[in-house]
C-alpha cells in the first residue's frame, strides 16, 4: 500500500501547549501537504512544502521535511480548542493528479 | 460562496440499489477528484479528471462510474450498491496540475448501505 503513516494516531493536549504530529511516506515526492479535517467536514488545506524545502512556517504552523528519511512533521504552537481536528499529510507520490494521504492524527485540545 | 459543493450530504439506501452523487466547483479549476474515506478515516483516491478527461482510475470496481459533463462538474454513479460501499465520499478540485497542488474539498457525502 502506498498509504503513509502518521503518528501519533491520537494526541490530547491542554490549550496553550504545542502539538507535534509526524508523517512518514514511501515514494519520492514533489511536495508534501498537510490538511485539517474537522469532525463531519471536508478537508482544508493548511500548508504545502516542496521537496527542495526543509522548513516552512504559516502563522502558528511549522512544517519540516526530511526527504532522506521520507518524513515530515507538523508543529502547531500555542494550541487552541478550535485546533481540535484530524490532521493528514498528503504526498503527490508517482502522479501529479492524485494525493496519497497518511492515516491521520486526531488532535484534541482541552480548554 | 461555496467553492466545492456536493449533493446529497447524506444518502441511506439498500443493497442492490443504484445511486448518484453530484459535485460542482465554482473555482474555475481544471482537475476534479473523487475520494473515499472509510470508517477508519483512511482517505483514498478513486478517480481524477482533467478537463473532462479521465486521468486516474484507482482500480475501483466498474460499478462506480464517474461522469464529467463539463469541467465544473464531476458526478459519481454507483450501481448495485454493496455494504462495503458505505463510506464518506469527497469530491475535490485543483488548478495546479504539476507538481501536484493544493486541493479544495467538498463537505462530503455520507453513504450508508443497509
Amino acid at each position: 500500500s502506498q498509504q503513509g503513516e502518521e503518528d501519533p494516531q491520537a494526541l490530547s493536549i491542554q490549550e496553550g501547549e504545542n502539538a507535534t504530529m509526524n508523517c512518514s511516506y514511501k515514494t519520492s515526492i514533489n511536495n508534501l501537504q498537510w490538511y485539517r479535517q474537522n469532525s463531519g467536514r471536508g478537508l482544508v488545506h493548511l500548508i504545502l512544502i516542496r521537496s527542495n524545502e526543509r522548513e516552512k512556517h504559516s502563522g502558528r504552523l511549522r512544517v519540516t521535511l526530511d526527504t532522506s528519511k521520507k518524513s515530515s512533521s507538523l508543529l502547531i504552537t500555542a494550541s487552541r480548542a478550535a485546533d481540535t481536528a484530524s490532521y493528514f499529510c498528503a504526498t503527490d507520490g508517482d502522479s501529479s493528479y492524485k494525493l496519497i494521504f497518511g492515516s491521520g492524527t486526531r488532535l484534541l485540545v482541552r480548554p | 460562496d461555496t467553492a466545492v459543493s456536493q449533493t446529497p450530504k447524506y444518502l441511506v439506501t439498500q443493497m442492490g440499489n443504484d445511486k448518484s452523487i453530484k459535485c460542482e466547483q465554482n473555482l474555475g479549476h481544471d482537475t476534479m477528484y473523487w475520494y473515499k474515506q472509510d470508517s477508519k478515516k483512511f482517505l483514498k483516491i478513486m478517480f481524477s479528471y482533467n478537463n473532462k478527461e479521465l486521468i486516474i482510475n484507482e482500480t475501483v470496481p466498474n460499478r462506480f462510474s464517474p461522469k464529467s459533463p463539463d469541467k465544473a462538474h464531476l458526478n459519481l454513479h454507483i450501481n448495485s450498491l454493496e455494504l462495503g460501499d458505505s463510506a464518506v465520499y469527497f469530491c475535490a478540485s485543483s488548478q495546479v496540475r504539476s507538481p501536484g497542488g493544493e486541493q479544495y474539498f467538498g463537505p462530503g457525502t455520507r453513504l450508508t448501505v443497509t
